[in-house]
């Protein structure tokens, strides 16, 4: 596509409930990020991939995170058993570099997930 | 661990005026990039400026320009002939140029400051 695409763009779940968040990421790009932002503050790291292989997960902020990107094109984030702290937005951005070289990351529009 | 500072919350401007706004960061590597972001009430981050470290002009982009200070390590966006598609929220973003592979390898962002245009 012509850009990062994010599903569901907004999300509603009971407290206790699984959720799962989908990144498609530009065609061809290497690397793939997952933030998250809460409201009024600034994105904060969770994961990254290059490619399939997750070769940072240190923002992640608790095992209750878990991040997937099984072919390098597609990634899933998936929230077990949420809480109320975890309503937020939750942005994916891809780039066509392995990391390292600076090059920007471009953003999806984010899904904006509540917790009850 | 590196921290990136928006000290102001909130700036307004009237169409067409200049407007700066600022960024200061903490971090003890030598080499790093620094970025600007943009994000409207889409919520889509629009990248609106890179500089480099180890490069000492300013980069500049259309009507956008940064004041770059590496000894007092702030990182300023100036903003020309403010038009009302400019208002949105605007993130200060840090990312080292070493590449860890293992280590925290997104970017820092800081708090962002809300920028309305008044017309």
């Amino acid at each position: 596509g012509a850009g990062v695409s994010q599903s569901p763009r907004y999300k509603v779940a009971k407290r206790g409930q699984d959720v799962a968040l989908r990144c498609d990421p530009i065609s061809g790009h290497v690397s793939l990020f997952w933030y998250q932002q809460a409201l009024g503050q600034g994105p904060e790291f969770l994961t990254y991939f290059q490619n399939e292989a997750q070769l940072d997960k240190s923002g992640l902020p608790s095992d209750r995170f878990f991040a997937e990107r099984p072919e390098g094109s597609v990634s899933t984030l998936k929230i077990q058993r949420t809480q109320q702290e975890d309503s937020a937005v939750y942005l994916c951005a891809s780039s066509p570099y392995v990391w390292g070289q600076g090059q920007p990351q471009h953003f999806g529009d984010g899904t904006r997930l509540s917790i009850l | 661990a590196q921290t990136v500072t928006q000290s102001q919350p909130e700036m307004s401007v009237q169409e067409a005026e200049t407007v700066t706004l600022s960024c200061t960061y903490d971090t003890s590597e030598s080499d790093y990039y620094l970025f600007w972001y943009k994000q409207p009430p889409s919520r889509q981050m629009i990248l609106v400026i890179r500089q480099e470290a180890y490069k000492q002009q300013n980069a500049t982009e259309n009507r956008f320009s940064v004041n770059f200070q590496k000894a007092a390590k702030s990182f300023s966006l100036k903003i020309s002939d403010s038009q009302l598609g400019d208002a949105a929220m605007y993130f200060c973003a840090y990312r080292s140029a070493r590449y860890s592979g293992g280590g925290a390898d997104g970017l820092t962002f800081g708090k962002g400051t809300h920028l309305i245009i008044q017309p």
